[in-house]
């Protein structure tokens, strides 16, 4: 069965503080592993997606690695404005599905 | 990013009604869209898939009579709570892919609550 955890289920750090959150999977065949922010009350918005392991996707604080087994977001130099849950998806090879890790929920204090 | 829209955000309605959720994509055909249902600080739990012009494919454990949706265009698709009931308030959240595209695009959400 395809499953997604995600790791910690929450974080806090100051200002400045460089981290990392962690996606696990196990998956019939990866079609893709996508990225995602959400904010309380909102729907989630699109980061990254990744296909291959070795692939890596940058964007402003972010950025997105993949190996066989795992995806790491890695955020440098947060800033409040990036607190906020990241959710992490896989879409197998076998179907149209996505399926959606717990979420780590990112505080960011100044 | 691709825009999708949904409506409304918010809705409360009484036990026993029905409610009915749009999920637009607007500037693009989404051949397939995914509804999903979301509890307080917990991840999305996929409810159903929907392809445009077919029946949609529920997820296991989910009432078929009791979540209807269609996808009658390629920009639109519903879900309808029917005879609501107060456990059926949640937060419920639709997404699109289109054709040949692996992104999903989110719609806002829409808080239910049911009275």
């Amino acid at each position: 069965e395809d499953q997604v955890t995600q790791s910690p289920e929450a974080l806090r750090l100051q200002e400045g503080e460089s981290s990392s959150l962690n996606c696990s999977y196990t998956v019939s065949g990866l079609r893709g592993l996508f990225w995602y922010r959400q904010d309380p009350g909102k729907g989630p918005e699109f980061l990254f997606t990744l296909y291959s392991a070795g692939e890596e996707k940058e964007k402003e604080r972010l950025k997105a690695t993949l190996t066989k087994k795992e995806s790491f977001l890695h955020i440098t130099a947060p800033k409040p404005e990036d607190s906020a849950t990241y959710l992490c998806a896989v879409q197998p090879s076998t179907n149209n599905d996505m399926r959606f890790g717990a979420g780590t929920r990112l505080t960011v204090k100044p | 990013g691709a825009v999708v829209s949904q409506h409304p955000s918010r809705v409360i309605c009484k036990s026993g009604t029905s409610v009915k959720i749009e999920c637009r994509s607007l500037d693009f055909q989404a051949t397939t869209m995914f509804w999903y249902r979301q509890f307080p600080k917990k991840s999305l739990m996929l409810m159903a898939t929907s392809n445009e012009g077919s029946k949609a494919t529920y997820e296991q454990g989910v009432e078929k009579d009791k979540f209807l949706i269609n996808h009658a265009s390629l920009t639109l698709s519903t879900l309808t709570v029917t005879s609501a009931h107060p456990e059926d308030s949640s937060f419920y959240i639709c997404s699109a892919r289109d054709q040949g595209g692996t992104e999903a695009f989110f719609g806002q959400g829409t808080r239910l609550t049911v009275v």
